[in-house]
């Protein structure tokens, strides 16, 4: 079975540009997360959907960044205008059931994303 | 608010020796999951283990063994005769339910494990 497919997988682009990164969940998983990983900071949440409907966003660093979810096999989060301290590695996870708090995330490759 | 400590920052044993990867929490809930996933150096998230709060049975899989203990808040990770492979960061999560009725991970700040030959 696919695992959850983030594309693309490492983005370089510069100060300014808008940046889009993409994400399939697992089929037939409800849940979808979108993290951020840093040195400085680790592992943190961004956002969450569940049914396509973002639950929690609270994550969200600023307006500059947003996400949506069309349906329920697509995911996508931007970043408008992108800053040098946007580079991170950028993750896409989902699990089953309705969000759940024993529900496992399966987590995918990463995006590693460089703003020069 | 909840919590997860992973205290050691980095460990390097040699192969073969056994080693126990720490993870501490807090939370006030009493229904809560806890979480163990490795992040070898080619960068992806791998899940290896999910215990809730009311099982505090260890666990063994292979080589790697699971102690939770509520009483002293701990959930540490056990690798018996390590191998090269094993060379990762490892991380530890909490999930629990939130007021808002959703719920979030929280994941520690990792422990990179380094096997030597």
């Amino acid at each position: 079975d696919a695992g959850v497919i983030q594309s693309p997988r490492h983005e370089v682009t510069e100060m300014g540009q808008e940046v889009t990164l993409r994400c399939k969940p697992i089929s037939g998983h409800n849940s979808l997360f979108w993290y951020r990983q840093t040195m400085m900071r680790g592992l943190e949440l961004l956002i969450y959907f569940n049914n396509n409907v973002p639950i929690d966003d609270s994550g969200m660093p600023e307006d500059r960044f947003s996400a949506k979810m069309p349906n329920a096999s697509f995911s996508t989060l931007k970043i408008q205008p992108s800053e040098p301290r946007d580079s991170a590695v950028y993750f896409c996870a989902s699990s089953s059931a309705s969000a759940a708090i024993g529900e496992t995330q399966y987590f995918g490759p990463g995006t590693r994303l460089l703003v020069l | 608010a909840q919590k997860v400590t992973q205290a050691q920052t980095e460990i390097s044993v040699v192969e073969k020796e056994d080693v126990t990867l720490d993870c501490v929490y807090e939370t006030r809930d009493t229904t809560y999951y806890l979480f163990w996933y490795k992040q070898p150096p080619s960068g992806e998230l791998v899940f290896l283990i999910r215990r809730n709060s009311f099982d505090e049975q260890n666990e063994i899989s292979g080589r790697y063994s699971w102690n939770f203990q509520k009483s002293t808040s701990s959930f540490n990770f056990t690798i018996t005769a390590s191998q090269v492979v094993d060379s990762a960061v490892y991380f530890c999560a909490l999930s629990e339910a939130l007021t808002s009725g959703t719920y979030k991970y929280i994941f520690g700040t990792g422990t990179r494990l380094k096997v030597l030959a």
